[in-house]
């Protein structure tokens, strides 16, 4: 069974501050996309990644696939309280059209 | 262009009973699937399909069954509801990019079950 462990579970931060996510696993993936969820909703694409070292930025946000594509993470910087929610990393194996999700990380930036 | 819709938003049913979670998606995606979500945590698939009349297990499938009759139709099927089934539900299309064999999924709104 693959596993996708997120850390920290939650996080509770002060506006202003930065922080870092990361999503891990044993199996390399083929690519790995970021999720933010507000409750009450789906799931929204951040971001896809699929080049192992690859560095994407959105805005505040910036995501890193591991060289070995079988890790992530995620940095914000200068946390809004816009930012909170629950952040999902989801993988997918090669020679595969499903996707696993990590198991969540739940932001609260406070103002 | 409505993106996915999923009927209903809310149900409560009692166990055993049976019942229909309908998803749509207008963006003709070749893939849909169906995952569930238990309080504070990820998603788990159920089942998935790559278009009309191809579907399979994802890794929790038990309990559930799915038919893919449409591109834009994928209902989920509960038989015998169990209290275990309580959860959010969420179907999802998506579309190959061809950009390093990615698949952009798009998410509907829910539908949160209550099996008493």
């Amino acid at each position: 069974t693959q596993l996708l462990e997120q850390s920290p579970q939650f996080l509770s931060i002060q506006e202003g501050e930065n922080l870092t996510v990361y999503c891990n696993s044993s199996s390399v993936f083929s690519s790995l996309q970021w999720y933010r969820q507000e409750p009450g909703e789906g799931p929204v694409l951040l971001v896809t990644v699929v080049t192992g070292g690859e560095v994407k930025k959105l805005k505040r946000l910036t995501f890193q696939f591991g060289d070995a594509r079988k890790d992530s993470s995620l940095h914000i910087t200068a946390a809004q309280p816009g930012d909170t929610g629950l952040y999902l990393c989801a993988g997918r194996t090669s020679g595969t059209y499903k996707y696993i999700f990590g198991t969540g990380t739940r932001l609260k930036v406070l103002a | 262009n409505a993106g996915v819709t999923q009927t209903p938003k809310f149900r409560i049913l009692k166990i055993g009973q049976s019942m229909t979670l309908q998803c749509a998606q207008d963006m003709n995606h070749n893939y849909m699937y169906w995952y569930r979500q238990d309080p504070g945590m990820g998603l788990k698939l159920i089942y998935y399909s790559v278009g009309a009349g191809i579907t399979d297990k994802g890794e929790v499938p038990n309990g559930y069954n799915v038919s893919r009759s449409t591109t834009e139709d994928f209902p989920l099927r509960l038989e015998l509801a169990a209290p275990s089934q309580t959860s959010v539900y969420f179907c999802a299309s998506s579309y190959f990019t061809g950009t390093g064999y990615s698949y952009e999924q798009y998410f509907g709104p829910g539908t949160r079950l209550t099996v008493t």
